[in-house]
């Protein structure tokens, strides 16, 4: 069973950057699409980006200047960096699969909040 | 950019009844390329619908998927009481991945 888990610091100063890792355990990451997803407060969803099993990358228009998502096969996990932070960055960020067949995001991490505040 | 417009906003029906949401598209979503998601407060989203008809693992048989172009719905035949939650569509066809704003699915 595929399992998702998002890490990383829970407070973010704004201007600075965040950073948050995902574990991916029982499944290889030499294939399918990885992607991170976020949701502000009370608010809708909101698809930030993914990387592919080969590295490439695909990111939202509105975030792609302030993204970077990376992958370490070695270590199971990807990442996402996102710089010069406001409030409106304040979410839930979650990080999900995706596959050639089921191209649906499934599963997702249960998620972690990140605020952005001084 | 696709821009997905859900109705209603909320739904307010009773256990047993069946549930009808709508996800109507900016402009054709190609091959289908559309998914439905269930989120209960708190939780991650769950994948229900992909290819806007196929069930995702695990899915009841009472979830079903339909439309095609630019309209699209999500049907619940006989409501449960956990089936009561936050409901959203995605499209896949082109990049961005967007979402709906969401259908909110409440007890009458």
């Amino acid at each position: 069973q595929v399992q998702l888990q998002e890490s990383g610091p829970g407070l973010v100063k704004p201007s600075e950057t965040l950073s948050l890792i995902c574990t991916v355990s029982g499944a290889s990451m030499s294939s399918d699409y990885w992607s991170w997803v976020r949701q502000p407060p009370g608010k809708g969803l909101e698809w930030i980006g993914y990387i592919s099993y080969r590295g490439t990358t695909n990111y939202n228009p509105s975030l792609q200047s302030r993204v970077t998502i990376s992958l370490d096969t070695s270590k199971n996990h990807f990442s996402l960096r996102l710089s010069s932070v406001t409030a409106a960055d304040t979410a839930v960020y979650y990080c999900a699969r995706h596959t050639i067949v089921v191209r649906g995001f499934d599963p997702w991490g249960q998620g972690t909040l990140v605020t952005v505040s001084s | 950019e696709i821009v997905l417009t859900q109705s209603p906003g909320t739904l307010s029906l009773s256990p047993g009844e069946r549930a009808t949401l709508s996800c109507r598209a900016s402009q054709t979503v190609s091959s289908n390329y559309l998914a439905w998601y269930q989120q209960k407060p708190g939780q991650a989203p769950r994948l229900l619908i992909h290819g806007a008809s196929s069930r995702a693992t695990g899915i009841p048989d009472r979830f079903s998927g339909s439309g095609s172009g630019t309209d699209f719905t999500l049907s619940i035949s006989r409501l449960e009481p956990e089936d009561f939650a936050m409901y959203y569509c995605q499209q896949y066809s082109i990049s961005p991945r967007t979402f709906g704003q969401g259908t909110r699915l409440e007890i009458k």
